[in-house]
């Protein structure tokens, strides 16, 4: 059985740090990875998918790496603001059109 | 392009009563995927549904719970006989048709806002 595991559960950061955010999925045979942001009562925005054969992917000031082989992803965030606090989930796909396994996510605040 | 829609946004039901939650996928998406977000827990998936057919719904509960898509109108999570356990986030994702020409990434799921059910 997949398990998507999101270390930390909960991260409190002044504005301005960069910080890294860590996800680990226990069987490597993955299709694709996808971070997501969810705001408190909100649904879920897609921040970057990274294919299996790609190694990372940039979106702004997010950057998202994949390791296949050790089974981990890192989702880094420069320069983070206020507007940055919300959950980031991380959620693994077997196939094309398969379903998404999620970690519980890493809830980020940002303080001024 | 409108976004994935999901109605009602806030649904209360008492206990034994039956809930309906609809969703919209975005224009061209013809795969849905259900989620549901019980409290202090992941997103966990339901069903996953093409036009008229359900392709897997193995996080399903096997009561109570049924899923549609019909050829025409959104896609129906219907829940019978609710019970307090029922009470989460509702969660429904849509992707494209495989050669269907689309920028988006294979496979990426694109989500509504969600249905929070709390049943009484």
């Amino acid at each position: 059985k997949q398990e998507v595991t999101q270390i930390p559960a909960a991260l409190s950061v002044p504005e301005g740090e960069n910080l890294v955010l860590n996800c680990s999925f226990t069987d490597s045979a993955i299709y694709n990875l996808q971070w997501f942001r969810q705001d408190p009562g909100k649904g879920l925005t897609s921040l970057l998918l990274i294919q299996s054969s790609q190694r990372e992917q940039t979106s702004g000031r997010l950057n998202a790496s994949l390791d296949k082989s050790s089974g981990r992803s890192t989702l880094y965030i420069a320069a983070s603001q206020p507007g940055d606090s919300a959950t980031y989930l991380c959620a693994v796909s077997y196939s094309g059109y398969s379903t998404l396994t999620f970690g519980k996510g890493t809830m980020l605040l940002v303080s001024p | 392009n409108a976004g994935v829609m999901q109605n009602p946004r806030h649904l209360v039901r008492r206990r034994g009563q039956e809930a309906r939650l609809r969703c919209s996928p975005m224009k061209g998406h013809s795969h849905v995927y259900w989620y549901r977000q019980l409290p202090e827990e992941g997103l966990k998936f339901m069903v996953y549904l093409q036009k008229e057919n359900i392709i897997d719904e193995s996080g399903m509960p096997k009561e109570r719970f049924s899923a549609e898509f019909p050829k025409e109108g959104p896609s129906i999570l219907r829940i019978q006989q609710v019970v307090r356990g029922d009470s989460a986030a509702y969660f429904c994702a849509s992707s494209p048709p495989f050669f269907s020409g689309a920028t988006y990434s294979y496979n990426e799921q694109f989500f509504g806002p969600g249905t929070r059910l709390t049943v009484l």
